[in-house]
C-alpha cells in the first residue's frame, strides 16, 4: 500500500522556523525524487522544491529560495522540508509527491497534505 | 516567473467532450515535453492523469488524453461524466529560475 505521509503542520508567527515531514512506505523511494508542492487556501498548486535521489541536485521556487530547505533521508525513507523566516503567504497545505527520475515536476504518488499556518 | 494560463472555468454535459488549455512559452511548454496534468477533487490531494504531454499512469481511464502543440498543452476528457467534475492544473518543467511551473487550474462543472 502506497503512503506518503506529512507532518509537522501547525501555527507559527510571522519570522518563525517550522520543519516537515514525509514518511514514505510502499513504493521506491531512494531512487526517485522528491517534490514539495503547496496550496493556499482556496487557491491553486505552486510547486516548492525538488530533490534528486541522492540530494546532489536540489531546486527552489523563486518564493522560497534562501529561506526554505529541502533535505531526505534514504535510509528512513523520509523527506524534509525546513521552513525558517516564515511569512504569512507561506500559510498552506504542504504536499509531498515523489516524482521519477528526472528533475522535472513529475509527480506520481502524493501524500494527504498537512496545513501550515503563519499568523500573529 | 508566471503561472501557466489555463481557463478558470470550464463546463460541460455528461457524454460530451471537453478540452482544458494551459499556455506557457518556449521555455517551458513549448521547448520541452514535461507537461503534466492533475486531477483534483475538493479536500482531496491532486492526482496525476498525463505525463510528459501524452502517457496516462496505470489505472486512469483513457477518457484523459493530452497533447501538445507549439506553447499551448491541452487535456481532452471525453464522454463527461459526473464524477470528473474536479480542478484540473497543468504543470511544466522550466528552463527559467522557478524549475517547475504550475497553472492556475481550470475548475471543471459537469451539469
Amino acid at each position: 500500500q502506497v503512503q506518503l505521509v506529512e507532518s509537522g503542520g501547525g501555527v507559527v508567527q510571522p519570522g518563525r522556523s517550522l520543519r516537515l515531514s514525509c514518511a514514505v512506505s510502499g513504493i521506491s523511494f531512494s531512487t526517485q525524487a522528491m517534490h514539495w508542492v503547496r496550496q493556499a487556501p482556496g487557491k491553486g498548486l505552486e510547486w516548492v522544491s525538488v530533490i534528486s535521489y541522492d540530494a546532489k541536485n536540489i531546486f527552489y521556487s523563486d518564493s522560497v529560495r534562501g529561506r526554505f530547505t529541502i533535505s531526505r533521508d534514504n535510509s528512513k525513507n523520509t523527506l524534509y522540508l525546513q521552513m525558517d523566516s516564515l511569512r504569512t503567504d507561506d500559510t498552506a497545505v504542504y504536499y509531498c509527491a515523489r516524482g521519477g527520475g528526472v528533475l522535472a515536476g513529475y509527480c506520481h504518488y502524493w501524500g494527504q497534505g498537512t496545513l501550515v499556518t503563519v499568523s500573529s | 516567473q508566471s503561472a501557466l494560463t489555463q481557463p478558470a472555468s470550464m463546463s460541460g454535459s455528461p457524454g460530451q467532450s471537453i478540452t482544458i488549455s494551459c499556455t506557457g512559452t518556449n521555455s517551458d511548454v513549448g521547448n520541452y515535453n514535461y507537461v503534466y496534468w492533475y486531477q483534483q477533487h475538493p479536500g482531496k490531494a491532486p492526482k496525476l492523469i498525463i505525463y510528459d504531454v501524452t502517457n496516462r499512469p496505470s489505472g486512469v481511464s483513457n477518457r484523459f488524453s493530452g497533447f501538445k502543440s507549439g506553447n499551448t498543452a491541452s487535456l481532452n476528457i471525453s464522454g463527461l461524466q459526473a464524477e470528473d467534475e474536479a480542478d484540473y492544473y497543468c504543470s511544466s518543467y522550466s528552463s527559467g529560475s522557478t524549475h517547475v511551473l504550475f497553472g492556475g487550474g481550470t475548475r471543471l462543472t459537469v451539469i
